[in-house]
């Protein structure tokens, strides 16, 4: 079956980065795109952006351009973000999905990843 | 950005009730290849979210018929036939018509 594992809560310092990742398991890693949506506390859902792991291609929410990096290791399945410059409005719940590209929906979650910014 | 606004932004409902929640965007929805990219997730109390309708109308893998989508344009609405205690949590709609995808502040359906 289908399955996104995600790493484990991580707490940083301000000014500091955070590369979180998520192994995918059950279905052709290369054939969808995986997309990352980030939780603030008690909030809504926002899309952070996309890639497609057979070319590395990107779309990016403006947003988080230039605070969002992803990446994928198509060798062992797992895709990764990297937030950069960190501040306590980073602080939130991210979690990756896979993209059913044919129609444009995330059909499965992963268990989301807490990042905590803090001093 | 697409502003996709929910009413009521609280639910609350017996068990056996059918209830349903709107979802209005702030431009139409509909592209041009004749799409609607609106969807509906529901996030139950401390798990990630999980797809229940697609392109609109459709029920998503492993979704109970009670639960049903419709509308065009710019207005649309999910409708849960016969509310179940495992139907409780947060819904919310999204788009991904217009870049960036975007999602509704969320409607919660508690218990009356």
């Amino acid at each position: 079956q289908v399955k996104l594992l995600q790493s484990g809560a991580a707490l940083v310092k301000p000014g500091a980065s955070v590369k979180m990742s998520c192994k995918a398991s059950g279905y052709t890693f290369t054939d969808y795109w995986v997309s990352w949506v980030k939780q603030s506390h008690g909030k809504s859902l926002e899309w952070i952006g996309e890639i497609y792991p057979n070319s590395g291609a990107t779309n990016f929410n403006e947003k988080f351009k230039g605070k969002a990096t992803l990446t994928v290791d198509k060798s062992t399945s797992t895709a990764y973000m990297e937030l950069s410059r960190l501040t306590s409005e980073d602080s939130a719940i991210y979690y990756c999905t896979r993209e059913d590209y044919s129609g444009l929906y995330f059909d499965y979650w992963g268990q989301g990843v807490m990042v905590t910014v803090s001093s | 950005d697409v502003v996709l606004t929910q009413t009521p932004s609280t639910l609350s409902a017996t068990i056996g009730q059918s209830v349903s929640i709107s979802c209005r965007s702030s431009q139409s929805l509909l592209d041009s290849a004749g799409n609607t990219y609106l969807y509906w997730y529901l996030q139950r109390p401390g798990q990630s979210p999980q797809l229940l309708i697609y392109l609109v109308s459709n029920l998503g893998s492993g979704v109970p018929n009670r639960f049903s989508g419709s509308g065009s344009g710019t207005d649309f609405t999910l409708k849960i036939s016969g509310v179940e205690a495992e139907d409780l949590g947060v819904y919310y709609c999204m788009q991904a018509t217009h870049a960036p995808y975007t999602f509704g502040a969320g409607t919660k359906l508690e218990l009356k």
